[in-house]
């Protein structure tokens, strides 16, 4: 069964450091999102594309995240300099669109500390 | 942005069916109603998806009254698998591009 493969699995970072967590959605899947999840909080979306354009990400703080489809396949969500409040899942999720049922296919995420 | 309420968490036996009840007062004509399931360290998985009536499939069954404030997914003969949060989601599917929001979900604990 195809699945939505992120990278790294965990990572550590300190304060004031870069750091870039990896998507490869399902293929054919048109359209990508991230969320963020916080122990114990639902995922909260940071930034949904279509093939490569951005359809939302009002709730990306745009200081210091950046989130880019370049070629509108794999995609890749970075953080710099990172905060001690960035902790948390970092999830990637996958649709196919046209669809009928939008059906969303999670990661199993990326897990940040920031120490 | 249609709002869902549901319960921060309920408790359960094995092999007693659970009824998860999620309140979306104000939900739009075009809104559909999606539940996922999201065990620890894992991210959620689609569980059903319904308009308005009942949807059955092969893990649960989802009923929605006529006026779609609400809906219940139910669970049959839950397992101590079934420990897990489970969401409820109320958007329009049908445009693709609009965003899918997350509450904070029910939290299942089965006990055996």
């Amino acid at each position: 069964e195809a699945e939505v493969a992120q990278s790294p699995r965990y990572k550590i970072t300190e304060k004031s450091q870069a750091v870039a967590f990896w998507c490869d959605p399902i293929s054919g899947h048109a359209t990508l999102y991230w969320y963020r999840q916080i122990l114990g909080q639902g995922p909260e979306l940071l930034v949904q594309f279509q093939d490569e354009s951005v359809v939302d990400d009002s709730q990306l703080p745009k200081d210091r995240f950046s989130a880019e489809r370049l070629k509108g396949v794999d995609s890749t969500l970075k953080i710099q300099p990172a905060e001690l409040g960035d902790s948390a899942m970092y999830l990637c999720a996958s649709s196919l669109t046209p669809e009928p049922l939008r059906e969303l296919f999670f990661g199993e995420g990326s897990r940040l500390t920031v120490l | 942005l249609a709002k869902t309420t549901q319960p921060i968490s309920m408790d359960s036996y094995e092999g007693q069916e659970v009824n998860i009840t999620c309140s979306h007062n104000n939900i739009a004509t075009n809104d559909y109603i999606t539940w996922y399931q999201q065990f620890p360290s894992q991210g959620p998985r689609f569980i059903i998806q319904g308009y308005k009536t009942k949807v059955t499939n092969e893990v649960a069954s989802l009923f929605i009254p006529a006026d779609r404030k609400s809906s219940t997914l139910s669970l049959p003969r839950v397992s101590l698998s079934d420990t897990a949060v489970y969401y409820c989601l109320v958007g329009d599917i049908v445009r693709g591009n609009t965003p899918l929001v997350f509450g904070k979900g029910t939290r299942l604990s089965v006990i055996a």
